[in-house]
């Protein structure tokens, strides 16, 4: 079965910075990528998703994410934080029919 | 198009009471599944519905159960409620028969679960 890694558990960043939260996987083929994100309080909102095609898939909210297969890697990126996007992120994979979530990012913008 | 529904947002219960949630997907989203969050295990997946049948189980005690109607409404209950039961219960839907090889899900907002 697939499985994810989000290495980060807390990041912090000043508002207007740029970011970066990584997120690994584990699966045979090249699985279903997403990025969500949660609020306090509220369920998870999709940020974005690659099934096929280009690696560099552009989201909601000016996030992006790149798959780099040699890597195994599926890293969320925005050039500049707004201290909204405080929140926390997750990575999941889809695959086999199952969904897999990462254990998620927590993400602190500083003003 | 409304999002996915959950009810009620905010619940509290007693150890040994059983609870039941309800979900109604987006329309037109014949699949719903089911994940338990907690601090400590993060996001773990419960059960999948798609035509009023359990296609995926996650690894969960027999207490926890689910059904879905022929509306695609779901809900699901457990039994014998522990303190360990406390958690973020959330819901999602998605199109199709293989909602995780292809498409999306979406989630609703959750069903807060306190057992005391």
């Amino acid at each position: 079965a697939q499985s994810v890694t989000q290495p980060d558990i807390h990041i912090t960043v000043s508002e207007g910075a740029s970011l970066e939260l990584r997120c690994n996987y584990s699966y045979g083929a090249t699985p279903y990528l997403f990025w969500y994100v949660q609020s306090p309080g509220q369920g998870l909102q999709l940020l974005l998703k690659y099934f096929s095609g280009d690696t560099l898939v552009q989201g909601i909210k000016g996030f992006e994410a790149e798959f780099k297969r040699s890597q195994s890697s599926f890293n969320l990126r925005k050039p500049s934080v707004h201290w909204s996007d405080a929140a926390e992120y997750f990575c999941a994979v889809g695959a086999d029919n199952d969904m897999r979530f990462g254990a998620g990012t927590r993400l602190t913008v500083k003003p | 198009k409304a999002g996915v529904t959950q009810t009620p947002r905010y619940l509290i219960k007693t150890r040994g009471q059983q609870v039941t949630l309800s979900c109604s997907p987006i329309s037109g989203h014949r699949s719903v599944s089911w994940y338990q969050q907690t601090p400590g295990q993060g996001l773990q997946f419960l059960f999948e519905y798609f035509s009023e049948t359990q296609r995926n189980k996650g690894n969960f005690p027999g207490r926890f159960s689910g059904r879905q109607f022929s509306n695609s409404r779901s809900e699901m209950n457990v039994s014998t409620l522990e303190l360990g039961d406390s958690a973020l219960y959330l819901c999602a839907s998605s199109q199709g028969q293989a909602p995780y090889s292809g498409n999306t899900i979406y989630f609703g907002e959750g069903s807060w679960l306190t057992v005391v």
